[in-house]
């Protein structure tokens, strides 16, 4: 069966430090993933996502960076963090072709100061 | 442009009683849709989904309809328990299935007992 991972599962981070969040997949290969952003009481924003590793497409523009270094592994960055980043982050994968569920991971609720 | 839209913020129901969701969406290319549900500081999880060639999906309490002609589906759970009380988001697929899901942003369902 297949799993995913996130951490850390909480973060509280200075404003202006940088940020490393990451997702693993685990059971599957060759994912499709996602990393999706929900603000408090807002809806799921997509803010990047692969189809391939070293292949990232973003959807907002915005100070965060994803890379994809290996096929199930998924990683969303920042150099220096802003307030409005404040939110709970959520990685997803799913397998390409047709009529397929996504899956989500459990989120990292990021809390910039 | 909202793709995939979710009119009704918040629901109220009291327990036992049926819960419908409604969702409409705009591009008649999109053939599979998802119900997903999310509590708080939790990743959403797949509820039930339904592929364009069918007009109905059941799965226990949860039952999806779709009326293609509307561009409009609708998620139907009896009886309703507290237990169901969430966000429930609407999501629609392009036939590729590499294009991300559009979501719609959501539905809190309150059950009352």
């Amino acid at each position: 069966s297949q799993t995913i991972h996130q951490w850390p599962a909480t973060l509280v981070q200075p404003v202006g430090s940088p940020l490393s969040l990451e997702c693993t997949v685990e059971g599957t290969s060759n994912p499709n993933l996602y990393w999706y952003r929900q603000a408090a009481g807002r809806g799921l924003q997509l803010l990047f996502y692969s189809v391939g590793i070293g292949q990232i497409s973003s959807e907002v523009p915005q100070n965060l960076s994803a890379s994809r270094p290996q096929d199930r592994q998924f990683i969303l960055s920042s150099k220096k963090l802003l307030l409005s980043d404040s939110g709970f982050y959520l990685c997803a994968w799913r397998r390409g072709g047709r009529d397929n569920e996504q899956f989500f991971g459990p989120g990292t609720r990021l809390t910039v100061l | 442009d909202q793709q995939v839209k979710q009119n009704s913020p918040s629901l109220s129901v009291q327990e036992g009683r049926i819960s419908i969701l409604n969702c409409d969406y705009t591009n008649s290319m999109f053939d599979y849709f998802l119900w997903y549900k999310k509590y708080p500081a939790e990743g959403p999880t797949f509820l039930i989904s339904i592929s364009s060639i069918k007009d109905k999906n059941e799965d226990g309490r949860f039952t999806v309809f779709l009326n293609k002609s509307a561009k409009h589906l609708s998620l139907h759970i009896v009886p309703s328990q507290p237990g169901d009380s969430a966000v429930y988001f609407c999501a629609a697929s392009h036939p590729s299935g590499n294009t991300p899901l559009v979501f719609g942003k959501g539905t809190r369902l309150s059950v009352i007992a």
